[in-house]
């Protein structure tokens, strides 16, 4: 158990469904980041938060909506997906954005495998 | 040019070898550096982190060369359970965490 939990672990969705990722992370970080990766291909870094606020964007497509309530939880709102979202989606956390210390390190959960019929 | 390389692989070793990886970036303002370890279908977890005078854990060593922008890991006495892909991070001063494509390892019996 790494401190950051994902669920569901394993889901399937049809394109016109709406689904949600969701991860709570039980480590007192104030960074929570949301990571995609394809097979055979390197993590995206998709969305990142610090202290309850989106920071960073990274050109995903609006398919994707993420929402982080509280610096302890962070969701992932997913509708109309396409078959080449089909990946697994990667939480995590860090202490926060800005030390460069080499202390703060991202923890990542378990992971939550889409697929996307 | 992107902003962390690493070596192709995939390696294949036998068990007992010492193998190394390397890894390049391209931002001379990164600050922090990692390597992560990743199991096939798992998330990556943090294998160690790199500081500027080199740093070993166990059969693990680390090394950073700030001047040609290069980070190595090597590992001795090569392990079955060390089969992975290893997972090179950079990141600088409020910047993302920005991971290399990796190097998957293959330790053989």
């Amino acid at each position: 158990e790494t401190g950051v939990t994902q669920t569901p672990r394993h889901l399937v969705m049809g394109m016109t469904n709406k689904k949600s990722l969701k991860c709570e992370q039980h480590l007192g970080h104030n960074a929570m980041y949301w990571y995609k990766q394809s097979a055979k291909k390197p993590l995206e870094l998709m969305f990142v938060y610090s202290l309850e606020e989106r920071v960073e964007n990274n050109s995903v497509p609006s398919r994707f909506s993420p929402e982080c309530p509280n610096s302890s939880h962070l969701f992932l709102h997913l509708h109309t997906l396409q078959p080449e979202d089909s990946a697994l989606y990667l939480c995590a956390s860090s202490q926060d954005r800005a030390s460069y210390s080499g202390a703060n390190v991202l923890t990542f959960g378990a992971g939550s495998r889409l697929t996307v019929l | 040019r992107k902003e962390v390389e690493q070596d192709p692989g995939p390696f294949n070793v036998p068990e007992g070898a010492t193998v190394a990886f390397n890894c390049t970036y391209s931002n001379s303002a990164s600050q922090s550096f990692f390597w992560y370890r990743q199991d096939c279908r798992k998330e990556p977890k943090l294998l160690m982190s790199v500081y500027s005078s080199g740093n070993e854990d166990g059969r693990f060593t680390a090394q950073l060369n700030r001047a040609s922008q290069y980070i190595s890991l090597l590992i001795r006495d090569s392990k079955l359970s060390d089969s992975a892909t290893y997972l090179c991070v950079v990141r600088g001063y409020g910047q993302n965490f920005v991971f290399g494509p990796g190097t998957r390892l293959s330790v053989l019996p």
